[in-house]
């Protein structure tokens, strides 16, 4: 079966634009997470939805945000874009029913590049 | 909240060596632990897991149990490859944050011929 699909693999913006993401989950998978993975910082939570609701979110500014389509598919945007966003970011996801009994299908990630 | 602390190498053993990377965790009461391995230019695969104290999560030759008692989730293999060669994270979900994995820093392997 088609793994998490994360479009596009890479990306280069400007400091102040906004970027949008996209993460496809896995054919039956309702819980979709997203991580910033950074050499500084490591993975780091940024969100995670269920039937489209956010049910948790990480310690990130009000700049980056999320949303759940009713196909699971999510977006992440981030906004006002500055040098240090520039990252890996990772999709997660997961039956979400109980997550620590299945854990977490990753997608390849959108590499971000912010100049 | 919860925590994971790995050795964070690098790691450098020549192939067929024996591999041991310590992982110990801070949680409340009962998470569960994996290990993710990640390679270059890709994202992270799950590589095996374990969800009670005790459990034995084996794959591919790598193999960690859950220990409870001293808060430890090391992960083993009696002889590496080349193609082990990656990035590997401990993690877990739960305590309390069930919708979320909490990951180490990583711990760099990397296996020469």
């Amino acid at each position: 079966k088609a793994g998490v699909t994360q479009t596009p693999r890479y990306l280069i913006k400007t400091r102040g634009q906004q970027v949008t993401l996209s993460c496809s989950p896995i054919s039956g998978h309702r819980s979709v997470s997203w991580y910033q993975q950074t050499p500084g910082q490591g993975l780091q939570f940024l969100f995670e939805y269920f039937s489209e609701t956010q049910r948790n979110k990480g310690n990130f500014p009000g700049r980056f945000s999320g949303r759940q389509f009713s196909n699971s598919r999510s977006e992440m945007n981030v906004s006002t874009l500055e040098l240090g966003d520039s990252a890996l970011y990772l999709c997660a996801s997961s039956l979400g029913l109980e997550a620590g009994d299945y854990g977490y299908t990753f997608g390849s990630g959108t590499r971000l590049t912010v100049v | 909240g919860n925590s994971v602390t790995q050795m964070e190498g690098p790691v450098t053993l020549s192939e067929e060596a024996f591999l041991t990377i310590n992982c110990t965790y801070t949680a409340t009461g009962y998470p569960s632990l994996f290990w993710y391995v990640q390679y270059p230019g890709e994202g992270l695969q799950l590589l095996l897991k374990a969800t009670k104290a005790d459990d034995k999560g084996s794959n591919k030759g790598f193999e960690a149990t859950y220990r409870k008692e001293t808060t430890s989730f090391h992960l083993e293999k009696g002889s590496v490859q080349v193609s082990d060669s990656a990035v590997y994270f401990c993690a877990l979900i739960g305590g309390g944050s069930n919708y979320k994995l909490t990951f180490g820093k990583g711990t760099l392997l990397t296996v020469n011929p």
